[in-house]
């Protein structure tokens, strides 16, 4: 079956503006994480989904990052002002349960570049 | 909170040698363990994972891992590398009982010589 699908695969932006990503998880998988992929900071938390609900926003850097997820599928990732240092590839997952020993399966990522 | 530790950044094996990537977890219990790969511009692959029971693990693409609970440990490890395993490995911990957000180790990134 398809895998997790991320949107779009490049996207380079100045510095202030704001911008989406999306995400479309494995169907049927109710738990969704978005992570941060850059130098110097490796693999980092960002948020995950639970459904439509997000029960752990903790790794979200700044108020200008905010997520979103509906019919408990797709979900978006905006960054409001966009600053040099959000310029990272932004992965997501999806696993079929949010608790206990699930599988995260990874999407290919979106490259953000701001410049 | 937990961590994890991947002490080589890039390692250089011949093809055909074995391979042993190290990884160290800081975590009060038993934390579910788990290696992924990732090719230039793929996202992460699950290799193979460790929850409980036998702490040999066997995962895809002919690599094994062994969880050592005394070292806190969990080492990847392959007999014969092939040049197509040159990729960066992620060594990431679960908090068991909860949601599995992930702790990822910096990665180490593995070239093969021919």
């Amino acid at each position: 079956g398809a895998g997790v699908s991320q949107s779009p695969s490049n996207k380079v932006t100045e510095k202030g503006k704001d911008v989406e990503l999306r995400c479309d998880p494995i169907s049927g998988h109710t738990a969704l994480y978005w992570y941060r992929q850059s130098l110097g900071q490796g693999l980092e938390f960002l948020i995950y989904f639970q459904g439509n609900s997000a029960p752990d926003k903790s790794g979200l850097p700044s108020d200008r990052f905010s997520a979103e997820r509906t019919g408990g599928s797709v979900s978006t990732l905006t960054i409001q002002r966009t600053q040099q240092e959000d310029s990272a590839v932004y992965l997501c997952a999806s696993s079929l349960m949010a608790t206990g020993p699930g599988e995260q399966y990874f999407g290919p990522g979106t490259r953000l570049t701001v410049t | 909170a937990q961590s994890v530790t991947q002490p080589d950044i890039h390692i250089t094996v011949s093809e055909g040698a074995s391979l042993e990537l190290r990884c160290n977890y800081s975590y009060g219990a038993t934390p579910y363990l788990f290696w992924y790969v990732q090719s230039p511009g793929q996202g992460l692959q699950l290799l193979l994972k460790y929850f409980s029971g036998d702490t040999l693990v066997q995962g895809i693409k002919g690599f094994e891992a062994e969880f050592k609970r005394s070292q806190s440990s969990f080492n990847l490890r392959k007999p014969s590398v092939h040049w197509s395993d040159a990729a960066e490995y992620f060594c990431a911990v679960g908090v068991t009982g909860t949601a599995s957000k992930l702790t990822f180790g910096t990665g180490t990134r593995l070239q093969v010589t021919l």
